[in-house]
């Protein structure tokens, strides 16, 4: 069985600048997750969506960040214009039961 | 609110020597626990989890935790590590008002001294 699967695996770019990331869940699962994890600190839940509805996104700096998850499948989370701040490693999870997430290997991104 | 604590952000241990990597949560209704391990540059993977029934759980590479309602804790422990059990260790929690979320502690780096 595939696992989740994301790229870029690492991106650096300037602040205020835009990024996307992008996530291709394991095959069926409804529920799928994006976490932010800055260095040092533990991963911390950015949106939750189950199928292409959005359960939880209390956490999501909205100013600046969006994602979106179409047809129920992949999902993309953006960041515009970033911040410095917003240097983290971005892993997402996905889930068929719950409290059993799988989480892909994340996409580092440095801001300079 | 869900909260998770991981006491020692650093656990250095000799090769073979039992380990033990503390977590305490608070919540006020009844929770799920787990722990997760990512090795360098990986995501992370579920090491072991509790939901219900016995209070001792046990993975598949030696490890085992035991929930302790009285003292909200769910500690991780081994007997005998070994130097490929060098990694950071995430404990979680989540409960059925979270809708399945986890909440994670700021995690504990082992590393496994030869």
């Amino acid at each position: 069985e595939a696992g989740v699967a994301q790229s870029p695996r690492y991106k650096i770019i300037e602040k205020r600048q835009s990024v996307a990331f992008w996530c291709n869940p394991i095959s069926g699962h409804a529920t799928l997750y994006w976490y932010q994890q800055i260095l040092g600190q533990g991963p911390k839940l950015l949106i939750q969506f189950q199928n292409n509805g959005v359960v939880d996104d209390s956490q999501l700096p909205k100013d600046r960040f969006s994602a979106e998850r179409l047809k129920g499948v992949d999902s993309t989370l953006k960041i515009q214009p970033a911040k410095l701040e917003d240097s983290a490693v971005y892993l997402c999870a996905s889930s068929l039961v719950p409290y059993e997430a799988f989480f892909g290997q994340g996409t580092r991104l440095t801001v300079v | 609110a869900q909260s998770v604590t991981q006491l020692d952000s650093q656990v250095p241990v000799f090769e073979e020597a039992p380990v033990e990597l503390r977590c305490n949560y608070s919540s006020s209704v009844s929770v799920y626990l787990f722990w997760y391990v990512q090795y360098p540059n990986q995501g992370l993977q579920l090491l072991l989890k509790y939901l219900s029934g016995s209070t001792l759980v046990k993975s598949i590479n030696g490890f085992e935790a035991e929930f302790n309602k009285s003292q909200t804790s769910f500690h991780l422990r081994k007997p005998s590590v070994h130097i490929s059990d060098t990694a950071e260790y995430f404990c979680a929690v989540s409960d059925s008002n979270t809708g399945n979320q986890f909440y994670f502690g700021t995690g504990t780096s082992l590393t496994v001294i030869p």
